[in-house]
């Protein structure tokens, strides 16, 4: 699996759209690029996945280079409750060890009033 | 609902005893997970179960011993309990081994004394 590398804080203020960084300079072309959030004392919580397009749903925006050697989740309006550590992962599905994810050391979000 | 669920939360035991952590899930996946979060908050797999077969055992110690009854349930039993074995342990599913959409229990703090 790819590694990746993204900041280990940022800030955002309520209401703003939050851009969390990754990237993913080694990644393969059969490998996606997953987000999950922890919210503290909380299990990790499944946001978003793509390939090479750019993905919404619900809960936020990935938006993956062309290149896909970096990636950003936007949360389009933070609120408090996305205060969270955020994780970025890359992962070619299909492999027999599959729902091996490898949580880096994420960045740790801190939406602010 | 619930739809992963882990007993018990909290968990505080003496070191050399043994003891067991339940999960349920109600979401009809086949696969089940068991990852740990350390004092770092590094979070790694140890177990994947699909359809109550073990299919990834993450070199960890064999006094963690986990037992699939049914797909719906992934319990860990832990014998001999050590003070390294203090860690958040979450229980996960998916809807197949090759997917990489997690849903996480909301996890059992382990203290071992």
């Amino acid at each position: 699996d790819a590694k990746t590398t993204q900041p280990p804080s940022m800030d955002c203020a309520e209401g703003r759209a939050a851009n969390l960084p990754c990237n993913h300079s080694t990644i393969s072309g059969n490998e996606y690029v997953y987000w999950y959030r922890q919210i503290h004392s909380q299990g990790p919580q499944y946001i978003i996945h793509g390939l090479k397009n750019n993905e919404t749903n619900e809960m936020a925006s990935l938006i993956i280079t062309e290149d896909r050697k970096s990636s950003t989740l936007i949360l389009p309006h933070a609120t408090l409750r996305d205060t969270a550590v955020y994780y970025c992962i890359v992962r070619a599905p299909g492999m027999n060890q599959g729902g091996k994810l490898i949580f880096g050391q994420g960045t740790e979000l801190s939406v602010k009033p | 609902d619930t739809a992963v669920s882990q007993t018990p939360k909290y968990l505080v035991t003496q070191m050399g005893n043994d003891k067991s952590i339940k999960c349920e899930q109600n979401l009809g996946h086949d696969t089940m997970y068991w990852y740990k979060q350390d004092s770092k908050k590094f979070l790694k797999i140890m177990f994947s179960y699909n359809n109550k077969e073990l299919i990834i055992n993450e070199t960890v110690p064999n006094r963690f011993s986990p037992k699939s009854p049914d797909k719906a349930h992934l319990n860990l039993h832990i014998n001999s309990l050590e003070l390294g074995d203090s860690a958040v342990y979450f229980c996960a599913s998916s809807h197949g081994i090759t997917n990489e959409k997690l849903f996480f229990g909301s996890g059992t703090q382990l203290s071992v004394l």
